[in-house]
């Protein structure tokens, strides 16, 4: 069974910093691009960021870039994201996704249970 | 970068009803999207992907068409367990659009 578990949300303050991990099993994690969404009650699902298979290539919004860095550990099955600068409107439930699909396109066909970032001073 | 406009926002049902979700992009996206369904608290789960492949163990009520720009899901007859939010997403490129969501909600 496909299992994803984020863990490192909690509550931070205007410009500070949080890692988010991620730890995975029930598949071959080293073959599978990784994603993480994000979700508030305002703007619903926001797409954060993508990572290769081997971590070559990665992939973000707009809105983070310069800011969150993705990146995984195929030996030890993870995924992590580290967000610096942090502003309120960072504030979300952050998903750890499993991608499938072709060459440069792909979807969610799994995901993790999600863990809360709350950015408030 | 593409949006993805999806109507109605809110949709009020009865069990048994056929329903359909409509999801609009900004620019063509081929038949690169997804369908989504999630519950209050829970992760959303695949439905629906390439426009119109059913998820394996997704239920057969279930079903997408559409090209380019425009797409709908469908479900043929709405269930107990189908009263939810659906989002659709385009996967065009590396970056992924959401829609904003559908609620299906009891009547």
């Amino acid at each position: 069974e496909v299992q994803l578990m984020e863990s490192g949300g909690g509550l931070v303050q205007p410009g500070g910093s949080l890692r988010l991990s991620c730890a995975t099993s029930g598949f071959t994690f080293s073959t599978y691009w990784m994603s993480w969404v994000r979700q508030t009650p305002g703007k619903g699902l926001e797409w954060v960021a993508n990572i290769k298979k081997d971590g070559s290539e990665k992939y973000y919004v707009d809105s983070v870039k310069g800011r969150f860095t993705i990146s995984r550990d195929n030996a030890k099955n993870s995924l992590s994201l580290q967000m610096n600068s942090l502003r309120a409107e960072d504030t979300a439930v952050y998903y750890c996704a499993r991608n499938r699909g072709y060459t440069n396109s792909f979807f969610i066909d799994h995901w993790g249970q999600g863990t809360l970032v709350t950015v408030s001073s | 970068d593409i949006q993805m406009t999806q109507s109605p926002s809110t949709l009020s049902a009865s069990v048994g009803d056929r329903v359909t979700i409509t999801c609009r992009a900004s620019q063509s996206i081929s038949t690169w999207l997804a369908w989504y369904q999630q519950k209050p608290g829970k992760a959303p789960k695949l439905l629906i992907y390439k426009a119109s492949i059913l998820e394996t163990g997704v239920p057969s009520r279930f079903s997408g068409s559409g090209s380019g720009t425009e797409f709908t899901l469908t479900i043929s007859s709405l269930q107990p367990d189908d009263f939810a939010t659906y989002y659709c997403q385009q996967f065009s490129s590396y970056s992924q659009t959401f829609g904003q969501g559908t609620k299906v909600e009891i009547k």
